[in-house]
């Protein structure tokens, strides 16, 4: 069975750093795409990041040089570090495997989510 | 900053069918995928590629798309179907992933 775990998420003071992870079973992380998405508490979705099976990582503009996504391999595990937080950081933090339409040699189009973790909370505040 | 916009909610009785739409002016150019979430859930992807339904999910789950809207129907609404519904595209360029706002679906 196809499952995402995610861990990590808590209260944190802006300006302050986070580690988030994400154990996934029934597939292998590193052979396929895998994104954050969040969602602020009462809000809509919001994208947050892609990883490659290649390696490539993208960032939404709100993260960029903030936010790091990264994998290990030998434990399956997907990992968002967060630094330097904001407020406006607070959300729900889902990891979801990344389905792709096509890739070009510089970029892959069409993505699409399934399966959702079942999210981690993060809150930034004093 | 590309946007999809949905109605902010639906409401129907069980048994009929509910269409929620969503629009945006990239959609005749890219694809667009449906997402259900119900409270304190995870969201499922309930329909890909416009039209596609994954496995598991129920026949009465269908897309379509005209033009700028594209629409989700599910015929035969039942209490368990309510919930949130997500549209998810990307921008002209197809480089960034975009949802919806978001419609709360109520079953009278």
């Amino acid at each position: 069975e196809v499952q995402l775990v995610e861990s990590g998420g808590g209260l944190v003071q802006p300006g302050g750093s986070l580690r988030l992870s994400c154990a996934a079973s029934g597939f292998t992380v590193s052979s396929n795409y895998m994104s954050w998405v969040r969602q602020a508490p009462g809000k809509g979705l919001e994208w947050v990041s892609v990883i490659y099976s290649g390696g490539s990582t993208y960032y939404a503009d709100s993260v960029k040089g903030r936010f790091t996504i990264s994998r290990d391999n030998s434990k399956n595990t997907l990992y968002l570090q967060m630094n330097s937080l904001r407020a406006e950081d607070t959300a729900v933090y889902y990891c979801a495997r990344s389905s792709v339409g096509y890739c070009s040699s510089t970029s892959c189009y069409e993505f699409w989510f399934d399966p959702w973790g079942q999210g981690t909370l993060v809150t930034v505040s004093s | 900053s590309y946007e999809l916009t949905q109605p902010p909610s639906v409401s129907v009785s069980p048994g009929q069918t509910a269409r929620i739409t969503c629009s945006g002016d990239a959609l005749p150019k890219q694809y667009a995928y449906w997402y259900q979430q119900k409270p304190g859930q995870a969201p499922v992807l309930v329909i890909y590629k416009d039209s596609e339904r994954p496995s598991g999910i129920p026949e009465r789950f269908s897309g379509s798309s005209s033009g700028t809207t594209v629409t989700l129907t599910i015929s035969g609404v039942q209490a368990e179907d309510e919930a949130d519904y997500y549209c998810q595209s990307a921008d002209s360029s197809g480089t960034s992933v975009v949802f919806g706002g978001g419609t709360k679906l109520t079953v009278l």
